[in-house]
């Protein structure tokens, strides 16, 4: 079974990119890899999801190396909105969800 | 807005008591995922439901129990509540199964005292 290890917190400043790295060293073939940013007593937010290589978006890429043991997630230009809790997230297709304890990442100006 | 709704959004009771968490899930999401989260603490999945049938079951006590019913929104049941139930309840749906987006809803805050 997958298990996840995100560092506990980051700390950068405006304009900067930001990359958080989550471990996975258990994943299995047909696992995804999710990231979510959550603000203070909302529900998470979905930001990007991958199965292998790079992935991007219009807020985020993704990074997940060849043997997909871990994933990095790059902010770029971050800004002080972008200070909030980020998961990753193990999800299989046998229903399995693994979440890291979040990564609680503070902008500074 | 996630399209995902839960009531109520706030709850305050006693030890000893049970209430029931509603949820419902964006239109055409099949799975339905329950969360818990304590204060400054991560998300702890609870149990998973897609299409009326349980998928999967994380960290949830036996006091507490779930289900799906047949119009897709969901029902999460907390009884003999303690203190240390306090905390944010999440639902969260999905179009079908664990790789899919989860859209989360707004939260339930369960204050037991």
């Amino acid at each position: 079974l997958a298990k996840t290890t995100q560092p506990i917190s980051m700390d950068s400043y405006e304009g900067q990119e930001v990359n958080i790295t989550c471990s996975h060293n258990n994943i299995a073939t047909n696992d995804y890899i999710t990231w979510y940013q959550q603000f203070p007593s909302q529900g998470p937010r979905f930001i990007i999801q991958g199965y292998k290589t790079k992935v991007t978006n219009e807020v985020a890429s993704l990074f997940i190396p060849a043997d997909r043991k871990s994933s990095t997630l790059s902010l770029p230009r971050v800004s002080l909105s972008d200070t909030a809790v980020y998961y990753c997230l193990v999800g299989s297709y046998n229903y399995q969800l693994i979440w890291g304890a979040g990564t609680k990442l503070i902008i500074k100006p | 807005d996630s399209g995902v709704t839960q009531t109520p959004k706030h709850l305050i009771t006693a030890t000893g008591q049970r209430v029931t968490l509603r949820c419902s899930p964006r239109s055409g999401d099949l799975s339905v995922y329950w969360y818990q989260q304590s204060l400054d603490q991560g998300l702890q999945f609870l149990i998973q439901y897609y299409n009326g049938e349980e998928r999967a079951k994380g960290n949830i006590l036996e006091r507490f129990s779930a289900q799906q019913f047949p119009d897709l929104h969901s029902e999460l049941n907390l009884s003999s509540l303690e203190l240390g139930d306090s905390a944010l309840y999440f639902c969260a749906s999905s179009v079908q199964g664990s790789t899919d987006t989860q859209y989360f809803g707004p939260g339930t805050r369960l204050t037991v005292l």
